[in-house]
């Protein structure tokens, strides 16, 4: 059984550039969300997709988007970044979106610096 | 709104000695929380969830609906605890986990 894994590790972006950050979810999860933890603060919940669906959103602007595939691995796309969306980026998968029993693994998450 | 606060950002205890760490919460539904914890260099994971009422490391949580608090216990502390903990609150559509800000714990020898 393979865990969460996500890529980049550490990426450093400009101000008004895009990125993309990338997540496979751990064998047999179908649902897949992300999380933005500032240096010091919590996990933020951004959204939440199941079966290729997004599944609810957290107080993100639109500029946060994602996806997912078939394979049920993910995409987190942020544009026009800004300074404050340097954070580490946390995936998390589990089995099912709405049994809320179910335990949720976390990947190593990626490292964004917005210069 | 669901909210999860947690007061210390920092608890520093020597070996042996007892261990609470604090998390307070609102939430309008039926609550379901979680202990997470984040070892040095390795990624956060579960500790313990409320709905198991388990002991886990030798970790304990209990519920109080009514202070709305989940504070984490331990009746002795151990240098190999020392980590960040993280106080997560699941909202009734399972969809969404809302933290805290964390506790770092340093045990000392």
């Amino acid at each position: 059984e393979t865990g969460v894994t996500q890529s980049p590790t550490h990426l450093i972006k400009t101000r008004g550039q895009q990125v993309t950050l990338r997540c496979s979810s751990q064998s047999g999860h179908n649902t897949v969300s992300w999380y933005q933890q500032a240096l010091g603060q919590g996990p933020q919940f951004i959204f939440q997709y199941y079966r290729e669906e997004e599944n609810g959103r957290g107080n993100f602007p639109p500029r946060f988007s994602g996806l997912q595939f078939p394979n049920y691995s993910s995409e987190l796309n942020v544009n026009a970044l800004e300074l404050d969306d340097s954070a580490l980026y946390l995936c998390a998968s589990s089995p099912t979106s709405t049994h809320s029993g179910n335990t949720i693994y976390f990947g190593e998450g990626s490292w964004l610096t917005v210069v | 709104a669901q909210r999860v606060t947690q007061p210390e950002k920092l608890l520093s205890v020597f070996k042996g000695a007892p261990v609470e760490l604090k998390c307070n919460y609102s939430y309008s539904g039926s609550p379901e929380l979680f202990w997470y914890v984040q070892y040095s260099r390795q990624r956060l994971q579960l500790l313990l969830r409320h709905i198991s009422r388990e002991s886990i490391k030798g970790f304990t949580a209990d519920l109080n609906k009514g202070e709305t608090s989940f504070h984490l216990k331990k009746p002795f502390a151990q240098e190999e605890d020392s980590a960040m903990y993280y106080c997560a609150l699941h909202n009734n559509a399972g969809n969404m986990l809302t933290f805290g800000g964390g506790t770092r714990l340093m045990v000392k020898p």
